[in-house]
């Protein structure tokens, strides 16, 4: 069965904070990992995609990287800015089951 | 470009009763996926529909069901509602060839109460 984790559960910091977002996952037969960001109430929206033959993707102040040997992916976020603050939720694409299995999520607050 | 649109963007209804969550995709997109989350959980897989057919399904039980119509917008209904089915219920949107390794492309989602 594949799952999804993702540490820490809550994460606090002062603006202008370099952080980073843990996501483990079971399944060495993940496709790919997306990561999404959601605002309290609302639907989710797509950060970064990362294909299992890359290493990792940015876009603008986030990358994200991806090692499937070790079944680990991150989110790095750079200069936090307040306007960041909500929850990060990743989720992989596994070839064997066809699914994406979502984490539980990361809730950010960035302090002004 | 309109995003994924989904209707009633609340419902509250109760146990026993049934419900029918409406979903359009992004224009162009033939794959549409629903997912329920439960307040502090991340989105659990439900269905997967691709050119009007099944793609994949979780593990819900049989009181859930869904469709795509012609112009690729899709149901959800769940039948019996249990005070468990609390939750929103996200619809997502993808282009291609309508495997979930696509790019997703969620809903603002519907929020359902059941009392």
């Amino acid at each position: 069965k594949q799952e999804v984790t993702q540490i820490p559960a809550a994460l606090s910091v002062p603006e202008g904070e370099n952080l980073v977002l843990n996501c483990s996952f079971t399944d060495s037969a993940i496709y790919n990992l997306q990561w999404f960001r959601q605002d309290p109430g609302k639907g989710l929206t797509s950060l970064l995609l990362i294909q299992s033959s890359q290493r990792e993707q940015t876009s603008g102040r986030l990358n994200a990287s991806l090692d499937k040997s070790s079944g680990r992916s991150t989110l790095y976020i750079a200069a936090s800015q307040p306007g960041d603050s909500a929850t990060y939720l990743c989720a992989g694409f596994s070839s064997n089951t066809g699914k994406l299995i979502f984490g539980q999520g990361t809730t950010l607050q960035v302090k002004p | 470009d309109a995003g994924v649109t989904q209707s009633p963007t609340h419902l509250i209804k109760t146990r026993g009763q049934h419900v029918t969550l409406r979903c359009s995709p992004i224009s162009g997109h033939k794959s549409v996926s629903w997912y329920q989350q439960v307040l502090g959980q991340g989105p659990q897989f439900i269905f997967q529909y691709y050119e009007k057919e099944e793609r994949g399904r979780g593990n819900f039980p049989d009181r859930f069901s869904a469709r795509q119509f012609p112009n690729y917008s899709s149901e959800l209904n769940v039948n019996a509602l249990l005070l468990g089915d609390s939750a929103l219920y996200l619809c997502a949107s993808s282009r291609t060839s309508g495997r979930l390794a696509d790019t997703q492309y969620f809903g603002p989602g519907t929020r359902l109460t059941v009392l």
